[in-house]
């Protein structure tokens, strides 16, 4: 099946520094790529959407100046924590919706966890 | 939002199987998926159905979709403690291009 990679798996970074995550589509154009946010034991809450060359669409509620995300091409986006402080810590995943003729995929990165200390 | 429920938790023994249920509200939802996630990584695509499908059948996963109760199963058949996992249902908004997850279901496949 299509592959999904996120990088990196494990992150810990100092309070106040930033980090980035990557997401690639290994074997297909992504139409779109979502980032999401999870927290111990629950569902994913979406954080923002991204399309290639325009800029990301925020869920309320998430600050855009703290989560910047960058959709550089059809096979990339990047996801910066910037300042980041302890109650950012937490699992990101990544998805890229793969449009196959009349089907609509969704495939999901490894995830990455990021602990801030 | 949308709304997905799911059940938080199914317990079976091993060999029996296993039925995840699943509730949505997007009466205009074109797709809808199973994803498996085991612990500490990310989501799986099991399998999905188009929602003029009733149901899918891949090997041992069946899907069952009743549109009108707006009701999603997916049934594992002799389920292997390798299944221990969270399953998520999501359904997909094609016109707000957004998917929209339930809260998951913890199954314990008991030895």
């Amino acid at each position: 099946g299509a592959v999904v990679s996120q990088h990196p798996s494990r992150v810990i970074c100092k309070s106040g520094t930033s980090v980035k995550i990557e997401c690639r589509s290994l074997d297909f154009q992504a139409t779109t790529m979502f980032w999401y946010r999870q927290f111990p034991k629950k569902s994913l809450m979406l954080m923002a959407t991204s399309n290639e060359g325009s800029k990301a669409t925020y869920e309320q509620g998430v600050e855009k100046d703290k989560f910047l995300i960058n959709h550089a091409s059809l096979t990339l986006s990047t996801l910066t924590v910037t300042s980041a402080h302890p109650e950012d810590s937490s699992f990101y995943i990544c998805s890229a919706r793969w449009d196959r003729g009349l089907n609509t995929e969704a495939f999901f990165g490894q995830g990455t966890r990021l602990t801030v200390v | 939002g949308e709304d997905v429920e799911q059940s938080l938790f199914l317990s079976v023994r091993e060999g029996d199987s296993s039925v995840i249920n699943c509730t949505y509200t997007d009466s205009s939802s074109t797709y809808l998926y199973w994803y498996k996630q085991e612990p500490g990584a990310g989501l799986q695509l099991l399998t999905y159905i188009f929602s003029n499908m009733d149901m899918k059948q891949d090997q041992r996963l069946t899907v069952l979709l009743n549109k009108k109760d707006k009701h999603l199963s997916l049934r594992i058949a002799d389920t292997q403690t390798g299944d221990s996992a969270i399953y998520f249902c999501a359904e997909f908004d094609t016109g707000g291009n957004q998917f929209y997850f339930g809260t998951g279901t913890s199954l314990t496949v008991i030895p």
